[in-house]
């Protein structure tokens, strides 16, 4: 069974610029989690989509954005590009997360973005 | 709202010696809790999970947890460290009982283990 993928691998933008990181759930999955993991910031809470719809979003502003589609894909966009948002992204996904019982988060192997 | 806080951002074991990395949660309801283990340049794979079973959790690669209530404590241990062990380690909550698990995780332990 195939992982959580997450494409590109790697990213490097200017500042001002924008950026799409893509993610592909296992298949079966509904829900879609997005997290920043920033040096000195930990692992932080993004977004989180299920069924095509934003469910939750963390404490970033709203140049963060994304989206799911009806393969329950995922794309995260971040506009206008800051240095500090130079991190590793990763990309989760589960059964749905709306459920009264928890679905476990598999992880994909992230895209490293670098803003200069 | 949920928090963990992991005491010790490095720790470092001898080869054989025993491995405890501490997390500590606050949380306002029931909690749920995990351990990820993160190798360099890749995603986080799960360790184990607490979900209100079992207190004393056993996960993959001989780590083993408890979740102890009056001390808002889940431990990571393992008995006999090996090299293949180094790693970050991440200590997760989620809240239990419904329709918003996002995870929150701690600042990470990094796990050095000396021949």
């Amino acid at each position: 069974e195939a992982g959580v993928t997450q494409s590109p691998t790697h990213l490097i933008k200017t500042r001002g610029q924008q950026a799409t990181l893509r993610c592909s759930p296992i298949s079966g999955h509904t829900s879609v989690y997005w997290y920043q993991q920033a040096l000195g910031l930990g692992l932080q809470f993004l977004l989180w989509y299920d069924e095509g719809e934003e469910r939750n979003r963390g404490n970033f502003p709203p140049r963060f954005s994304g989206r799911q589609f009806p393969n329950y894909s995922s794309e995260l966009n971040v506009n206008a590009l800051e240095l500090e948002d130079s991190a590793l992204y990763l990309c989760a996904s589960s059964f749905s997360g709306t459920a009264t019982i928890y679905n476990e988060q598999f992880f994909g192997p992230g895209t490293r973005l670098t803003v200069l | 709202a949920q928090s963990v806080t992991q005491l010790g951002s490095h720790v470092s074991v001898s080869e054989g010696a025993l491995v405890l990395l501490r997390c500590n949660y606050s949380s306002s309801v029931p909690p749920y809790l995990f351990w990820y283990v993160q190798y360099p340049n890749q995603g986080l794979q799960l360790l184990l999970k607490y979900t209100s079973a079992a207190t004393l959790v056993k996960g993959i690669n001989g780590f083993e947890a408890e979740f102890k209530k009056s001390e808002t404590s889940f431990h990571l241990t393992k008995p006999s460290a090996h090299m293949s062990d180094a790693a970050e380690y991440f200590c997760a909550v989620t809240r239990s009982g419904g329709s918003n698990y996002k995870l929150t995780f701690g600042k990470g332990t990094l796990l050095t283990v000396n021949p």
